[in-house]
């Protein structure tokens, strides 16, 4: 597609159940990065996948978050039992790594995460 | 990669240059300067990056010292719909995520 979609663009669950986001990144690109925003804060990031390299999950805030990239294309981010601090907008973003530079980061508008 | 240090906001006429400045003295010789911006609601979006050159683009105007350890980002001519959370950020040139700080809050005002 022309940019990053994600989907949901707004979930409202309740504490303990498990959600799934959606990414779809811009086609052709190798790198996919989740990242988190709460409310007033800065950027957290959370994980990263390149190609078939085994992705930097240093960011992740526990076990109860995980995510996976199927195909190096489409990526779930899976919360398990949210927490009312999971509430934030959750963004994704993607770019193109080629010859030890990276092209085209873009982010997509991000889902809204609502714990109840 | 390399920590950033940007003022917490900043005000700018509209029509004026803004120009808004960020420190990072640690940065190492293959680290690219990016910036970005976050307009309320929305995902962040690309201005521009630099490794030691100067560069220009039809947004922006990126300035880096020769010692590159500060970088100066400048809107030309501000308009109100520049007001944004402007975010500076150092990255290693090979892949790698985007480690954002708390940013600078730019208000255009009229």
């Amino acid at each position: 597609g022309a940019g990053v979609s994600q989907s949901p663009s707004n979930k409202v669950t309740e504490k303990g159940k498990d959600v799934e986001l959606r990414c779809d990144p811009i086609s052709g690109h190798t790198a996919l990065y989740w990242y988190r925003q709460s409310l007033g804060q800065g950027l957290e990031f959370l994980i990263y996948f390149q190609g078939n390299s085994a992705p930097d999950k240093s960011g992740l805030p526990s076990d109860r978050f995980s995510a996976e990239r199927t195909g190096g294309s489409v990526s779930t981010l899976t919360i398990q039992r949210t927490q009312q601090e999971d509430s934030a907008v959750y963004l994704c973003a993607s770019s193109l790594v080629s010859g030890g530079d990276v092209y085209g980061y873009t982010f997509g508008s991000g889902t809204r995460l609502t714990v109840v | 990669d390399a920590k950033t240090t940007q003022p917490t906001s900043m005000d700018c006429a509209e029509g004026r240059a803004a120009n808004l400045p960020c420190n990072h003295s640690t940065i190492s010789g293959n680290e690219y300067v990016y910036w970005y911006r976050q307009i309320h609601s929305q995902g962040p979006q690309y201005i521009i990056h630099g490794l030691k050159n100067n560069e220009t683009n039809e947004m922006a105007s990126l300035i880096i010292t020769e010692d590159r350890k500060s970088s100066t980002l400048i809107l030309p001519h501000a308009t109100l719909r520049d007001t944004a959370v402007y975010y500076c950020i150092v990255r290693v040139g090979e892949g790698g995520k985007l480690i954002f700080g708390q940013g600078t809050e730019l208000s255009v005002k009229p």
